[in-house]
């Protein structure tokens, strides 16, 4: 069984203020970790798709890294605004196109 | 931006009953999923479906479940028979290739089986 955590569960911002948490997953076997955000009642929005060991992405100020040597990836929120609240989910693949395996998400909220 | 449209948003039904969640997938997307979520738990895999037939379907995916594409835009699940822990957000998923750049979600079914 694959598992995939996220830590922490839930995380208060002050609006300004720079946060990053975590997605750990096994480090064999190891094809892709998409990184998406979750607000309620929306979709979930993919912001990353990460394939390579030492990879970063950035997408405006909101960006990852990935270690699929020791099974993690971070993402990093810079100067959080209130529009960053959501939930952050991590999940990882196998292979292309096979299933992902989420993490049970981070709940951002950002404080004005 | 394309979206992928799912109905109902949300379905109450009486246990033994059956049904079936819609989805409208972008329309270059080849491959076509489908995941859920029980209230507190983790978003988990159910199917994925390609060249209309299923590439993959989880342990949960059993002979209460099916999925269909009837006519090359819907994208179906169907519940034969409910049951109480069939009660979840239910997401369908598209991607135009191997998900190679993310797959893009619905807003979800909410289904409560009652």
């Amino acid at each position: 069984i694959l598992n995939v955590e996220q830590s922490p569960q839930s995380l208060h911002v002050q609006e300004g203020d720079s946060t990053n948490f975590t997605c750990s997953f096994p480090s064999s076997n190891f094809y892709a970790l998409h990184w998406y955000r979750w607000e309620t009642a929306k979709s979930p929005e993919a912001l990353f798709v990460m394939t390579l060991n030492g990879d970063e992405k950035k997408k405006g100020r909101i960006s990852a890294t990935l270690n699929t040597k020791e099974g993690y990836s971070y993402l990093y929120i810079k100067g959080s605004q209130p529009e960053d609240s959501a939930t952050y989910l991590c999940a990882f693949s196998q292979a292309a196109g096979n299933k992902l395996t989420f993490g049970g998400g981070t709940r951002v909220l950002v404080k004005p | 931006e394309p979206e992928v449209t799912q109905t109902p948003s949300h379905q109450v039904t009486q246990m033994g009953q059956e049904v079936i969640l819609r989805c409208v997938p972008i329309s270059n997307h080849l491959y076509f999923y489908w995941y859920r979520q029980i209230l507190g738990q983790k978003v988990e895999f159910l199917v994925s479906f390609y060249n209309n037939e299923i590439s993959e379907k989880s342990e949960i995916f059993d002979d209460q479940f099916s999925v269909e594409r009837p006519d090359g835009s819907n994208f179906t699940l169907k519940i034969r028979s409910t049951k109480l822990e069939d009660s979840a957000m239910y997401f369908c998923a598209s991607s135009r290739d191997h998900g190679n750049y993310g797959y893009t979600f619905g807003s979800g079914t909410r289904l409560t089986v009652v």
